[in-house]
């Protein structure tokens, strides 16, 4: 059964700092690996989607690395912002009917 | 760009009562996902549905149906619904692709349940 762990489960930085979030699966046969960010009582927003065959997706500050051999994928956050400050979620899917398996997420909170 | 419309947005029912709750994905996606986030919980899977016949099911009570119509909207049916109940229910849509699976889902804004 695919698990997802996220570390760190919270992290508090201060404005301007670059930061990793991690993931990790236990099976590595996967469609591809998704990055959600929620903020509090709020929907999921995607932010990047990393195919298997893909070693990384970039979008503006943030970059997605996928090891799939491993079973991980890093989120890098550069410069970070006080309007990052948010959950980030990390979902594995891995079946070909695509419904997705979260970790429980990293808090996160950058500081002014 | 469209998005994922979900309905009612908040919704409080009593014990043992039922609720229904809307989902209308993007335009052309052909599958449809429930996932329920409890309070302070990661979402877990409940069902979903391709080209409007039931795909793949998750943790979902027996307590709780879905269907999805003609019209690819999906309706997620709540019987005799338990204080456990109240949740985030998030509907997610996708274009399921044979070479890269479920393919990115985008995600509605979720209709929060309570149950009093």
């Amino acid at each position: 059964k695919q698990e997802v762990t996220q570390i760190p489960a919270a992290l508090s930085v201060p404005e301007g700092e670059n930061l990793v979030l991690n993931c990790s699966f236990t099976d590595s046969a996967i469609y591809n690996l998704q990055w959600f960010r929620q903020d509090p009582g709020k929907g999921l927003t995607s932010l990047l989607l990393i195919q298997s065959s893909q070693r990384e997706q970039t979008s503006g500050r943030l970059n997605a690395s996928l090891d799939k051999s491993s079973g991980r994928s890093t989120l890098y956050i550069a410069a970070s912002q006080p309007g990052d400050s948010a959950t980030y979620l990390c979902a594995v899917d891995g079946g070909s009917q695509g419904n997705l398996i979260f970790g429980k997420g990293t808090k996160l909170s950058v500081k002014p | 760009a469209a998005g994922v419309i979900q309905s009612p947005r908040h919704l409080i029912k009593e014990k043992r009562e039922t609720a229904t709750l809307k989902c209308y994905p993007i335009p052309r996606h052909d599958t449809v996902y429930w996932y329920q986030q409890g309070p302070g919980q990661d979402p877990q899977f409940l069902i979903s549905f391709y080209e409007k016949m039931q795909s793949d099911k998750g943790s979902i009570p027996d307590r709780f149906s879905a269907q999805q119509f003609s019209d690819y909207h999906s309706e997620l049916n709540m019987s005799s619904l338990e204080l456990g109940d109240s949740a985030l229910y998030f509907c997610a849509s996708s274009l399921i692709s044979e070479w890269t699976g479920g393919g990115r889902q985008y995600f509605g804004p979720g209709t929060r349940l309570t149950v009093t």
